[in-house]
């Protein structure tokens, strides 16, 4: 079956500009996830879903970012006037639900670049 | 708090030779781990995971791993490395006691097989 989709696949950004990236997860998987992948640096986590419901937030690096999920399958992150530091891979992953044992399946990313 | 280490950022092997990759673990609990690996410009690809029961767990492309309780690792292996195996690996680690603790990934390993 289909996996983790994400589009774009590639973003550039003026700065200050508005983006909004989106995820398809796998159908059927209530948790969805987002991280950033900043150059030489793992996976930092952004929020996640169980179901139409953001339950963590905290890593969320400002005010800027938000996110929304619809219908308990897309969602869609959103970056306002961007920066230069928001620059980075942003991965989008999906579980069957949110359990720790739950393994994540991840989309392809975003490669966002903030001129 | 939860944490995960990659103590090494490159490891190079040549073909045919075996190879490890390290990963040290800290929880509070108990727990779930996992192993995923990046190929360029793709998201990650789940390789294997230890949950409970056997502490050498299998996983794709003939990997495989061991949880140690007592040295707090869960190192990755492979009896002989194949130049396809180039590519950035996670390790990851979850509480299982903390449904609300979220997964925390190392910095990634980038190994290098020399043909």
């Amino acid at each position: 079956g289909a996996g983790v989709s994400q589009s774009p696949r590639y973003k550039v950004a003026k700065r200050g500009q508005d983006v909004a990236l989106r995820c398809d997860p796998i159908s059927g998987h209530t948790a969805l996830y987002w991280y950033r992948q900043s150059l030489g640096q793992g996976l930092e986590f952004l929020i996640y879903f169980q179901g139409n419901s953001a339950p963590d937030k905290s890593g969320l690096p400002s005010d800027r970012f938000s996110a929304e999920r619809t219908g308990g399958s897309v969602s869609t992150l959103t970056i306002q006037r961007t920066q230069q530091e928001d620059s980075a891979v942003y991965l989008c992953a999906s579980s069957l639900s949110a359990g720790a044992e739950e393994t994540q399946y991840f989309g392809p990313g975003t490669r966002l670049l903030v001129l | 708090a939860q944490s995960v280490a990659q103590p090494e950022d490159q490891v190079n092997v040549a073909e045919g030779n075996p190879l490890t990759v390290k990963c040290t673990y800290s929880v509070s609990g108990n727990p779930y781990l996992f192993w995923y690996v990046q190929y360029p410009n793709r998201g990650l690809q789940f390789l294997l995971k230890y949950i409970t029961g056997d502490n050498l767990v299998k996983g794709s492309y003939g990997f495989e791993a061991e949880f140690n309780k007592s040295q707090t690792s869960f190192h990755l292996k492979k009896p002989s490395a194949l130049v396809s195996d180039s590519a950035l690996y996670f390790c990851a680690v979850r509480d299982r006691g903390d449904r609300d603790d979220k997964i925390i990934f190392g910095k990634g390993t980038r190994l290098h097989i020399l043909p």
